[in-house]
């Protein structure tokens, strides 16, 4: 069975300083992992992925994430944070055998504070 | 604009109202979802489709009925739910088709549902 786990609630973090956000995931196979992030009120928007290859992915915003395999880890970083990165981060695995069904963690909400 | 819109943006509706939501994908996608999303909660697969079919039914009781009609349009018939249905419900579509779907999923707005 697929999971993610977000162990974070909330990350708090400081307008300049570098953020990361953390993520671990159990998946049948080798993993498609993702990153979404959602704004109050909107759904959620595609960050990153990471498929295959280089196991450092960089996104949209400046963000990038580092897959891990053995600690089946995907973790969301960026060097720099800004104010307006303050948002619900999401973590998703799909395996890659086929199918269509990502799983999502709980999430965890990043405070950036000027 | 995500290419997903999702309409009502907001129901309220009574434990033995009959109502539905619907989602339209202008990304040309063959595979559409429908997510559950509660507070402090992971966000729940409910339904999967991929051309008009369906590949994913994830325990989902039957008061929720999915429809699709075609590859752009899905819909969630909702019968005499539950005030813990309460939730936002997301659609999002994929590109889909077989192993060239590497999973991107597009997202619409949502609908606040809320069951009195």
């Amino acid at each position: 069975a697929q999971s993610v786990a977000q162990p974070e609630d909330q990350v708090n973090v400081a307008e300049g300083n570098p953020l990361t956000v953390k993520c671990t995931y159990s998946v049948s196979g080798n993993p498609y992992l993702f990153w979404y992030v959602q704004y109050p009120n909107r759904g959620l928007q595609f960050l990153l992925k990471y498929i295959t290859g280089d196991n450092l992915v960089k996104g949209s915003y400046g963000f990038e994430a580092e897959f891990n395999k053995s600690q089946t880890s995907f973790h969301l970083k960026k060097p720099s944070a800004l104010v307006s990165d303050s948002a619900l981060y999401f973590c998703a695995v799909r395996a890659n055998t086929g199918g269509f069904k990502t799983i999502f963690g709980a999430g965890t909400r990043l405070f950036v504070k000027a | 604009e995500t290419g997903v819109t999702q309409t009502p943006r907001h129901l309220v509706m009574g434990m033995t109202n009959k109502k539905s939501l619907k989602c339209e994908q202008h990304l040309g996608h063959n595979a559409m979802y429908w997510y559950k999303q509660s507070a402090k909660k992971p966000l729940e697969l409910m339904f999967v489709y991929n051309f008009k079919e369906q590949t994913e039914n994830n325990s989902v009781p039957s008061r929720f009925s999915p429809e699709c009609p075609n590859s752009s349009h899905l819909f969630l018939h909702l019968h005499t739910l539950q005030p813990e249905d309460s939730a936002l419900y997301l659609c999002a579509s994929s590109q889909g088709g077989s192993l060239a779907d590497t999973g991107e999923l597009f997202f619409g707005e949502g609908s606040r549902l809320t069951v009195l």
